[in-house]
């Protein structure tokens, strides 16, 4: 039981290109998330898909977009990194409104 | 931002020990869970207690929640070294589609 899988783990980007994070998950839930983690600043929420076919803003949407493929899969895309884009970032889904989120491990990002 | 904040931001205790973590948030919630997060890994659920609790139990966990302070705790009893780890609260927006998590408090359990 894979849960929520994040690809890539890690990655290096030069400031300025482009990369897509992505994200499935295997528990037919209906809402899925991205969030950041800085050190000091606990997660912030980046964007989420309450149902599949929508996408909302989160707290810092700003430098990202995103796409629920379909009910499994929700990608994060970078169109041209910037160092203050290093971080952690998590995908997360839930079954619903007010229910508890399942993570992926989490992929580390450095822009350089 | 309606982000909460935990406190303290680090606590230090020996195996054995009760360790007390406090959550304080900003707006009105539909619930609020704990998470846990171990060095370089996800985050993982632990408990959930709706607005409408005051008190909820799972195992060595003990969550508290006062409303009226928009604050809650987490207590882990006789701790142990595999405790070691991140402890996040999470408030939800009012479509409980959102969850808003704090800064995190970080607990270590000395053997």
């Amino acid at each position: 039981n894979a849960g929520v899988t994040q690809t890539p783990k890690f990655q290096v980007l030069k400031t300025g290109q482009s990369m897509t994070l992505q994200c499935a998950q295997d528990m037919n839930h209906n809402s899925m998330y991205w969030y950041r983690q800085d050190p000091g600043m606990g997660l912030r929420l980046i964007y989420y898909s309450a149902s599949e076919g929508t996408t909302d803003k989160g707290e810092v949407p700003n430098g990202y977009n995103v796409s629920r493929l379909n009910k499994r899969e929700f990608s994060l895309r970078l169109e041209s990194a910037a160092p203050s884009q290093t971080s952690v970032y998590f995908c997360a889904s839930s079954a619903g409104p007010w229910t508890e989120a399942f993570f992926g491990q989490g992929t580390r990002l450095t822009v350089v | 931002s309606q982000q909460g904040e935990e406190d303290p931001q680090a606590l230090s205790i020996q195996e054995g020990e009760n360790a007390t973590m406090n959550c304080s948030y900003k707006t009105s919630i539909n619930n609020l869970q704990w998470y846990r997060q171990n060095s370089g890994r996800g985050l993982v659920h632990l408990i959930l207690i709706r607005s409408n609790e005051r008190e909820k139990h799972s195992g060595r966990l003990r969550v508290t929640l006062d409303t009226s302070k928009k604050s809650s705790s987490l207590l882990i009893t006789a701790s142990r070294a595999a405790d070691t780890a991140s402890y996040f609260c999470a408030t939800d927006a009012s479509t409980g589609n959102q969850f808003y998590f704090g800064t995190g408090t970080s607990l270590t359990v000395i053997p």
